[in-house]
């Protein structure tokens, strides 16, 4: 199986400051003969289902916000939020799904300080 | 707009048997594969089941092979999880999720439902 590495697993950071988060895969989730990267992350709020943010690793969800990003390439991914707002508040994961086994990354933590 | 609902959770002891269903609507289910997930107390996601759109094909994770089974019933909009010979490692919120495909991300999910297996 796949592994999914998130770090940092919690992070504290002001409003309006930026939150990145890094997602590393134990193998390559670029495949080169469709040129995508298979990988997806997903915010999930206190109470709510888990929503999918990006997928393709970059591709942006319709609806979510453009102060999200999502970055990388090959093991190595990033999920960054600009100007971090109190809706942003949730534990936010990768998941990939370039084999079965589709696996997650243990998730990470987003709150206010 | 689309929507799952999943129903049947609760408490069991261990040993025993449980059958979830998820109610969806506000797409075409018919047309789309389907997956459960669950999350256990304190710990991150897992996929566990998927179903193909015709529910002529499955596919499960290890840790609930020959345990687990799914199901779904298209005429009545309906995905099911029989859950066989549960542990306490088994106790976490399921989700029912509407799964792009094997080699895809899951697009729509439900509230989730409580699995608790304790004697």
């Amino acid at each position: 199986d796949i592994v999914m590495t998130q770090s940092p697993d919690s992070l504290a950071l002001s409003l309006g400051e930026r939150a990145t988060i890094n997602c590393k895969s134990s193998q390559s989730l670029f495949y080169s003969s469709t040129n995508k990267n298979y990988l997806t992350w997903y915010q999930h709020k206190p109470g709510q289902p888990p929503k999918v943010l990006f997928y393709w690793a970059s591709t942006r969800e319709s609806g979510v916000p453009d102060r999200f990003s999502g970055s990388g390439s090959g093991t190595d991914f990033t999920l960054t939020i600009n100007s971090l707002q109190t809706e942003d508040v949730a534990i936010y994961y990768c998941q990939q799904f370039y084999t079965t086994p589709r696996t997650f990354g243990q998730g990470t933590k987003v709150e206010i300080k | 707009q689309a929507q799952l609902v999943e129903s049947g959770g609760g408490l069991v002891k261990p040993g025993g048997s449980l059958r979830l269903s998820c109610a969806a609507s506000g797409f075409s289910f018919s047309d789309y594969y389907m997956s459960w997930i669950r999350q256990a107390p304190g710990k991150g996601l897992e996929w566990i089941s998927y179903i193909n759109s015709p529910g002529s094909y499955t596919n499960e994770a290890d840790s609930v092979k020959g345990r687990f089974t799914i199901s779904r019933d298209n005429a009545k909009n309906s995905l099911y999880l029989q859950m066989n010979a549960l542990t306490v490692e088994d106790t976490a919120v399921y989700y029912c999720v509407r799964d792009r495909g094997p080699r895809s991300w899951f697009d729509l999910w439900g509230q989730g439902i409580l699995v608790a297996v304790s004697s």
